[in-house]
């Protein structure tokens, strides 16, 4: 399966800040994904990430705060806007190969906003 | 709509004792079925998941969860569990382009 290095790990952000996640995947895969996982929550899709267009972005989930780009199929990054202390979580980028439904997750990027 | 429960939220079992977690879902179609596993300040890692055929599936590190469509269940389950097996479960349901679905998660607490 394939293996993700989601950097960075965590971070100590001010309000008002931005941070970008980055995904990279050690292989050509079809879909990617970005979670997240608000503190004591389970997971909530935010967005698909898809390759040379824009992100297809979930229910209560928008561009302007959740910027993400795919440039080719390996990589991603996934930007955490004009940041508040409401969005304190694990943010987590997922894989999807084939048909088969093969998903990886990464190890995730702990967030606090201060 | 798609929707995955887990009831319990939390679970106790001493070690060398037996673990089952539940989980049901809500999905039209026949489900796609994941059930991952998150230890304290990790990822997510796949235990097992359920496409078609034998109801009986089984995953890595002992476990093995029986997709029941009669009862809309997919529970998971470990006949001895280990001191390591504390963590966070989620069980998940994919709903369609890849998207998965998750429930709440069961915390499972092991004790000596």
């Amino acid at each position: 399966s394939a293996v993700i290095s989601q950097k960075p790990s965590r971070d100590i952000c001010q309000r008002g800040t931005s941070l970008t996640i980055q995904c990279q995947v050690d292989s050509q895969v079809t879909m990617m994904f970005w979670y997240r996982q608000q503190p004591g929550q389970s997971l909530t899709l935010i967005a698909t990430a898809n390759q040379g267009s824009e992100a297809t972005y979930e229910s209560g989930f928008v561009i302007d705060k959740f910027p993400i780009s795919r440039p080719n199929l390996t990589f991603s990054t996934l930007t955490v806007s004009n940041m508040s202390p409401e969005d304190s979580s694990i943010y987590l980028c997922s894989v999807a190969q084939d048909s088969n439904y093969g998903y990886t997750f990464g190890s995730g990027t702990r967030l606090t906003v201060v | 709509a798609q929707s995955v429960t887990q009831p319990d939220i939390h679970i106790t079992v001493s070690e060398g004792a037996s673990l089952e977690l539940r989980c049901n879902y809500s999905y039209g179609a026949t489900p796609y079925l994941f059930w991952y596993v998150q230890s304290p300040g990790q990822g997510l890692q796949l235990l097992l998941k359920y496409f078609s055929g034998d109801t009986l599936v089984q995953g890595i590190k002992g476990f093995e969860a029986e997709f029941k469509r009669s009862q809309s269940s997919f529970n998971l389950r470990k006949p001895s569990v280990h001191w390591s097996d504390a963590a966070e479960y989620f069980c998940a349901v994919g709903v369609g382009d890849y998207k998965l679905s998750f429930g709440a998660g069961t915390t499972v607490t092991v004790r000596a």
